[in-house]
């Protein structure tokens, strides 16, 4: 079945430190790519998402590339602030409104 | 526009006792969706509905677990009898059908944390 792979936490960075978190995925078909991230306290928000190969996700300085070729889609950010810190999940999804199949979670603490 | 809530927050309960947990969707939105997180592991699905009706149940780990969505609005997921096993984080999440975004995003509740002892 369909699976997704992402580092162990927990990630502990300076502020202003580069972030990869790496993720990869096992599945048929084009799926469409997630990046979720859960902040203290709160439910999971969608970050940033790619639909196809070879898009480019964006959003509040994170980005993240669909590599088919590699079945990968790690999340970066050249600089990490420590309002970043929280648990960030991988995901896909084979099909619109389908369910989301989910990666471990990688929790991530910036320090001052 | 309020966001997907989930009630109670937090439940500790007994093994063998009935719990009841309530997800209250975005306004409008058909698709609703539950995962439960285990122990620090992924977020699994459990089920999804459309409307009233279900959708996909294939997460659902067994005949202990009873899913409704009465009217289409809110949804409620029972355990019972309650197991061990069965603490986790139960997350809610809702969609809208026909999104202008093309790909319907799925917010998510804060979770309910299930504590069985």
């Amino acid at each position: 079945g369909d699976s997704v792979t992402q580092m162990e936490g927990p990630v502990t960075l300076s502020e202003e430190a580069f972030l990869t978190i790496n993720c990869t995925y096992t599945a048929t078909g084009y799926p469409s790519l997630f990046w979720y991230v859960q902040y203290p306290g709160e439910g999971l928000q969608l970050l940033l998402k790619a639909t196809k190969a070879d898009d480019k996700g964006s959003n509040k300085g994170f980005e993240a590339t669909y590599r088919k070729e590699t079945t990968s889609f790690h999340l970066e950010k050249g600089s990490v602030q420590v309002s970043d810190s929280a648990v960030y999940f991988c995901a896909l999804s084979k099909f619109t409104a389908s369910k989301l199949t989910f990666g471990t979670g990688t929790r991530l603490q910036v320090t001052l | 526009e309020a966001g997907v809530t989930q009630f109670p927050s937090h439940s500790v309960i007994e093994k063998g006792q009935t719990v009841t947990l309530r997800c209250d969707p975005i306004s409008g939105h058909d698709n609703l969706y539950w995962y439960r997180r285990v122990m620090g592991k992924e977020i699994k699905f459990l089920l999804h509905f459309v409307k009233e009706s279900k959708q996909d149940e294939s997460g659902m780990p067994n005949n202990r677990f009873l899913a409704e969505r009465t009217g289409g609005t809110y949804s409620t997921l029972k355990v019972q009898p309650a197991e061990l096993e069965d603490s986790g984080v139960y997350f809610c999440a809702s969609s809208q059908v026909g999104s202008p975004k093309g790909l319907y995003e799925q917010y998510f509740g804060p979770g309910t944390r299930l504590t069985v002892t």
